[in-house]
């Protein structure tokens, strides 16, 4: 198994582009979420959902977009970056029907908004 | 929703001796309390976790206890060593509830083991 998978693990985007971040994950796990980390701060939940079709907003939703029509896959969409969003995002995925439901992280990916 | 506070922040200790990170949480509802390990450059990962029937866990070095009425649960490395050194996030979640396999994490705070 991979576990979870993240493209691209650097980035640097213009503000106002737009680009996506890949997470894939072969564990069949229902739950997958993206967190943000910035110092100090610890991990900040941005979206999350609990099986394919099924999404929701988490703390820090705005300016981030996603989907889930996998169960394997769940990206990320930024439509307009701005610099506000440098930032280390994590993808995780977890069981969510058993009682085991420790988070596995992908590698991460740094992205820097100029 | 729920909200977890971590403390200390920043945490230095000699080579051998021990380390405790307190965490509180708000939601009583929660009973899922993960601790994970970061280290530089890497992702979190798991080292211990603990759930609301159970007050205290160890594996080797590490253990955790759990206090329900207080609503805060600890983090507690005994015998300290230099590849100790990370950042360490608590966090709480509701482990086959309605919002199952969310998880808010605390702050982090930076471990520093020095030889």
């Amino acid at each position: 198994n991979a576990g979870v998978t993240q493209t691209p693990k650097f980035q640097v985007l213009k503000t106002g582009q737009s680009m996506t971040l890949q997470c894939a994950q072969d564990m069949n796990h229902e739950y997958m979420s993206w967190y943000r980390q910035d110092p100090g701060m610890g991990l900040r939940l941005i979206h999350y959902s609990v099986g394919a079709g099924i999404t929701d907003q988490g703390e820090v939703p705005n300016g981030y977009n996603v989907s889930r029509s996998t169960t394997e896959d769940f990206p990320l969409r930024l439509l307009s970056a701005a610099p506000s969003q440098t930032s280390v995002y994590f993808c995780a995925s977890s069981y969510s029907k058993r009682m085991n439901t420790e988070a596995f992280f992908g590698q991460g990916t740094r992205l820097t908004v100029v | 929703g729920e909200n977890v506070e971590q403390h200390p922040s920043t945490l230095s200790v000699q080579e051998g001796d021990s380390a405790v990170i307190k965490c509180t949480y708000s939601d009583s509802a929660s009973n899922y309390f993960p601790w994970y390990k970061q280290e530089l450059g890497k992702r979190p990962q798991l080292i211990i976790d603990i759930r609301s029937n159970v007050g205290e866990k160890k594996d080797q070095r590490i253990a955790v206890t759990l206090n329900k009425t207080a609503k805060h649960f600890s983090l507690h490395i005994t015998e300290t060593q230099p590849e100790d050194s990370a950042v360490y996030f608590c966090a709480a979640g509701n482990a086959g509830g309605t919002s199952y396999g969310k998880l808010t994490f605390g702050q982090g705070t930076i471990l520093t083991v020095h030889p």
